[in-house]
C-alpha cells in the first residue's frame, strides 16, 4: 500500500511560472517529509526537507507548506527555470525507512 | 569527495539467471539502504543496514532477493532466478549514523529478458 499519494503525475509550466505539487500521507506517526529531486539517470537528491512542528519551510525558489491536520504537504517551486525540470518526489519517515510518493515530472517551458 | 557508487549502469539478463549488483557507500557513512524506482513507481524499500546491527530486510519482496554488506562498506544485492517483474532501476543510498538525509547513487538499471 501506498502511503504517500502525490499529485499531479506531470505538469507543465512556463519559465517564470509557479510549479505545485502536492502530498497526502495516512500515517500521523510520520515526523520527517523531503522532497527529492531526480535528473535523468542520476540518483534522486534532497531538495528540502520539513518537520511537523513548523507549517512552511523555504530554501531559495523551492517552499514546502506543511498542513499537519489535513495530512497534507506541497512543494512550490517559484520563477520556474529549465534547469529545474526533473522528477519530484515527495517522502515521509519516522524512522530510517522512506516512503515516497510516485514522483512528479516537471517541464519548465523556456 | 565521492559519491556512492554502483555498478553496473546497466544490466541486462535472462529471465532465470542469477544477478549482483554492488553499492559502494560515501566513506564514513555507517547506513545503508536498497531502493528499488519501478517505471512510473516511486521509491520502494528492500533492505537497510546499520553499523553492526541485524539490517531490517523487511522490504525484500521474496526469498530471491538477498544483500549483504561487508565490512560495513561495499554492498551487494542478489537477484536469484530473475524474473520480468524484476525489471527497475535498483538504487543504493547512505547516510551518517542514523542521519534521515539519504545520498542515493545513481542506480543499477536491470533489464530481464
Amino acid at each position: 500500500q501506498q502511503q504517500v499519494k502525490q499529485s499531479p503525475q506531470s505538469l507543465i509550466v512556463q519559465k517564470g511560472g509557479i510549479s505545485i505539487i502536492n502530498c497526502a500521507y495516512e500515517n500521523t506517526a510520520f515526523d520527517y517529509f523531503p522532497w527529492y529531486q531526480q535528473f535523468p539517470g542520476k540518483g534522486p537528491a534532497l531538495l528540502i526537507a520539513i518537520r511537523p512542528d513548523v507549517s512552511e519551510k523555504k530554501e531559495g525558489r523551492f517552499t514546502i507548506s506543511f498542513n499537519k491536520s489535513a495530512k497534507q504537504f506541497s512543494l512550490h517551486i517559484m520563477d520556474s527555470q529549465p534547469g529545474d525540470s526533473a522528477t519530484y518526489f515527495c517522502a515521509a519517515s519516522n524512522d530510517y525507512k522512506l516512503s515516497f510518493g510516485a514522483g512528479t515530472t516537471v517541464t519548465v517551458r523556456a | 569527495g565521492a559519491g556512492v557508487s554502483q555498478s553496473p549502469s546497466n544490466k541486462v539478463t535472462e529471465k532465470g539467471k542469477d544477478v549482483e549488483l554492488r553499492c559502494d557507500p560515501i566513506s564514513g557513512h555507517t547506513a545503508l539502504y536498497w531502493y528499488r524506482q519501478s517505471l512510473g513507481q516511486g521509491l520502494e524499500f528492500l533492505i537497510y543496514f546499520q553499523g553492526n546491527s541485524a539490517p531490517d530486510k523487511s522490504g525484500l519482496p521474496s526469498d530471491r532477493f538477498s544483500a549483504e554488506r561487508t565490512g560495513g562498506s561495499v554492498s551487494t544485492l542478489t537477484i536469484q532466478r530473475t524474473q520480468q517483474e524484476d525489471s527497475a532501476v535498483y538504487l543504493c543510498a547512505s547516510s551518517l549514523g542514523v542521519s534521515q538525509v539519504l545520498y542515493f547513487g545513481p542506480g543499477t538499471r536491470l533489464t530481464v529478458t
